[in-house]
């Protein structure tokens, strides 16, 4: 089936440093949406970007999708403790969504 | 409030049983999906369905079952044939313009533990 990749695949940052995860995609994408994924917890939508080079923010986090549309990615800034958690990026298939491998993001306050 | 519902959260098997994981939605939604997780990876896709009575295999299909009588349940079968079915299951569901459109709303999961 088709694959998205993201990379890294943990990232420990201390509380205050930025973060940044990147999702690739062989082809092209018509959307990718974003997910957070707290310990022990479950998926939860948080974005959809559509337009080829369209940026979205969220209080501290910023969303881009390539010109291409094949890759995104998202950066948070000054992390906090309560942004814990993996995140994952989803292409749209026909039916379906295609989940990226995900970014474990441990926060050390 | 609106939502999906999964149960149970934790569920213990012995080897060679089946096993029922129970999803159910009142979001109104008409497609639902079923996903698997391994610890520390992402999210493989084991069935969905886009209406009540049809449902379609996703990546990983080999070894479960599902059905889908009513547009608000659809229930997941671990069947004796997978081989390795300890892992996280999520239940989803999307509005009729699909996943594309409006993105998933996923239920708090079956921890399923062979024994």
């Amino acid at each position: 089936g088709q694959q998205v990749m993201q990379i890294p695949q943990y990232q420990h940052v201390q509380e205050g440093e930025d973060f940044t995860t990147y999702c690739n995609s062989s082809t092209t994408l018509s959307n990718i949406q974003w997910y957070k994924q707290r310990p022990g917890g479950h998926p939860v939508f948080l974005i959809q970007l559509v337009k080829s080079g369209e940026v979205k923010k969220q209080k501290r986090l910023t969303f881009q999708f390539g010109e291409a549309k094949k890759n995104s990615s998202l950066h948070i800034t000054a992390t906090q403790t309560t942004d814990v958690g993996a995140y994952f990026c989803a292409g749209a298939g026909a039916n379906n969504l295609f989940f990226g491998t995900g970014t474990r993001l441990t926060v050390i306050p | 409030d609106g939502g999906i519902t999964q149960s149970p959260k934790y569920l213990f098997r012995k080897e060679g049983q089946n096993v029922t994981l129970s999803c159910e939605q009142n979001l109104n939604h008409d497609a639902m999906y079923w996903y698997r997780q391994d610890p520390g990876q992402g999210l493989r896709l084991i069935y969905y369905s886009q209406i009540v009575n049809d449902f379609q295999k996703g990546d990983i299909a080999e070894g479960y079952s599902v059905s889908r009588e009513k547009k608000e349940s659809f229930p997941l079968t671990v069947t004796s044939a997978q081989k390795n079915p300890t892992a996280f299951y999520l239940c989803a569901s999307s509005n009729r313009q699909g996943p594309a459109n409006y993105g998933y709303t996923f239920g708090s999961g079956t921890r399923l533990t062979v024994v």
